[in-house]
């Protein structure tokens, strides 16, 4: 069974700039999440989607920051523009369910914002 | 709003047991789990507990609840040096509920050879 898939695993972008990221869960699963991981920190959810429904954003900010969902299977997280501060892993993770307990987590995409 | 907390660092020799400790606030929590991070990867869950559980074992890993003291444990038996690694403890309500995961800091254990 493949797994979560992430891209692109790094990128390195200048403050004020657009940034894209892109999660494909495994084949299947209806739940999506982005979360977003400082370093040094434990994973923040930023958003859930329930197949192209968003469930909870509550800790998205949404003044740069958007997601979309759009045929219920990829995901796309935006960021624009960038701040120092969006330096993080984004990570896309996806569960079976909405009440399942297990969630898989793809590899990240590693953000450098200068 | 919940809140969970981890040390920062464990270290110990191969083959010792490791013991990772968490500490939680919400007394609603319904699942706790214990993932594993190694370097540029993603987010590998070990094991997790149920509420009403005391105590759960899976091969070399045993978790422990003391729900009263809101106090998760885990220990590693005959720790290798791959499971050197970051190990995040978790928390969540119900399930479809609208709490989510939230996760502790996370433990860095170094395992020395």
């Amino acid at each position: 069974e493949a797994g979560v898939a992430q891209s692109p695993r790094y990128k390195i972008i200048e403050k004020r700039q657009s940034v894209a990221f892109w999660c494909n869960p495994i084949s299947g699963h209806a739940t999506l999440y982005w979360y977003q991981q400082i370093l040094g920190q434990g994973p923040k959810l930023l958003i859930q989607f329930q197949n192209n429904g968003v469930v909870d954003d509550s800790q998205l900010p949404k003044d740069r920051f958007s997601a979309e969902r759009l045929k219920g299977v990829d995901s796309t997280l935006k960021i624009q523009p960038a701040k120092l501060e969006d330096s993080a892993v984004y990570l896309c993770a996806s569960s079976g369910y909405r009440g399942s307990y297990e969630q898989y987590f793809g590899p990240g995409t590693r953000l450098t914002v200068t | 709003g919940e809140d969970v907390e981890q040390s920062l660092f464990l270290s110990v020799r191969e083959g010792d047991s490791s013991v990772i400790n968490c500490t939680y606030t919400d007394s609603s929590s319904t699942y706790l789990y214990w993932y594993k991070q190694e370097p540029g990867a993603g987010l590998q869950l070990l094991t997790y507990i149920f509420s009403n559980m005391d105590m759960k074992q899976d091969q070399r890993l045993t978790v422990l609840l003391n729900k009263k003291d809101k106090h998760l444990s885990l220990r590693i038996a005959d720790t290798q040096t791959g499971d050197s690694a970051i190990y995040f403890c978790a928390e969540r309500g119900l399930p479809g509920s609208a709490r989510q995961l939230t996760f502790g800091s996370g433990t860095q254990l170094t395992v020395l050879p």
